[in-house]
């Protein structure tokens, strides 16, 4: 059974950092693509970063520069590295499988990252 | 980039059809395929639609979704309405000039 399990989620300043995590089983991490997708309280759906099998990354226009998606394949685990954190920011953070044209096929439960001072 | 747009809410009562619009702002609906999900208050976004037409395993026959080129828009079609399809649902489509996905702004349905 697939599973995404993110933690890492909590309450930062202005300008802070976080490392967001998602581990996964039931498959593995590095054979498929993986995405990070964010809802701010109350709002919509943001895709916010992709890494390919192949390591190849690419992020929202938004977060770009700031945030850094990577992979452990030991752990079976994705991570997202958040710095210069803005109160814009503040949303649940999925991560999400991508499978063939499949983008989303399964979600984790969203862990929720708060910036405010 | 483009957008994707859809209603903000619609509303319909049980046992009825309703259809959601998503609207690409610019370049082709069918140069990419659209997926749909669905999102129940307090909890993830799963798949009802992918690959503009298809039904996942476990999701009713009632949810069928379409794309018209004439009108630059994907649909999602939910019939024999159940108070459980309450939920929000957003379309979804890729973004090749920036290598990701573009969400719509999601549709809350309500059903009453």
């Amino acid at each position: 059974e697939v599973q995404l399990v993110e933690s890492g989620g909590g309450l930062v300043q202005p300008g802070g950092s976080l490392r967001l995590s998602c581990a996964a089983s039931g498959f593995t991490v590095s054979s498929n693509y993986m995405s990070w997708v964010r809802q701010a309280p109350g709002k919509g759906l943001e895709w916010v970063s992709v890494i390919y099998s192949g390591g190849s990354t690419y992020y929202a226009d938004s977060v770009k520069g700031r945030f850094t998606i990577s992979r452990d394949n030991s752990k079976n685990t994705l991570y997202l590295q958040m710095n210069s954190l803005r109160a814009e920011d503040t949303a649940v953070y999925y991560c999400a499988r991508g499978y063939s044209t499949r983008p989303f096929d399964y979600w984790g439960q969203g862990t929720l990252v708060t910036v405010s001072s | 980039n483009f957008m994707l747009t859809q209603p903000h809410s619609v509303s319909e009562s049980p046992g009825k059809t309703v259809t959601i619009s998503c609207t690409r702002s610019s370049g082709s609906i069918a140069s990419n395929y659209v997926q749909w999900y669905q999102q129940r208050p307090g909890s993830s976004p799963t798949t009802v639609i992918y690959e503009d037409n298809q039904r996942p395993s476990g999701v009713p026959d009632r949810f069928s979704g379409s794309i018209d080129s004439s009108s630059n828009s994907a649909s999602l079609t939910i019939s024999g309405l159940k108070t459980e399809d309450e939920a929000d649902y957003y379309c979804q489509s890729y973004d090749s000039s920036n290598h990701g996905w573009v969400f719509g702004g999601g549709t809350k349905l309500t059903v009453l």
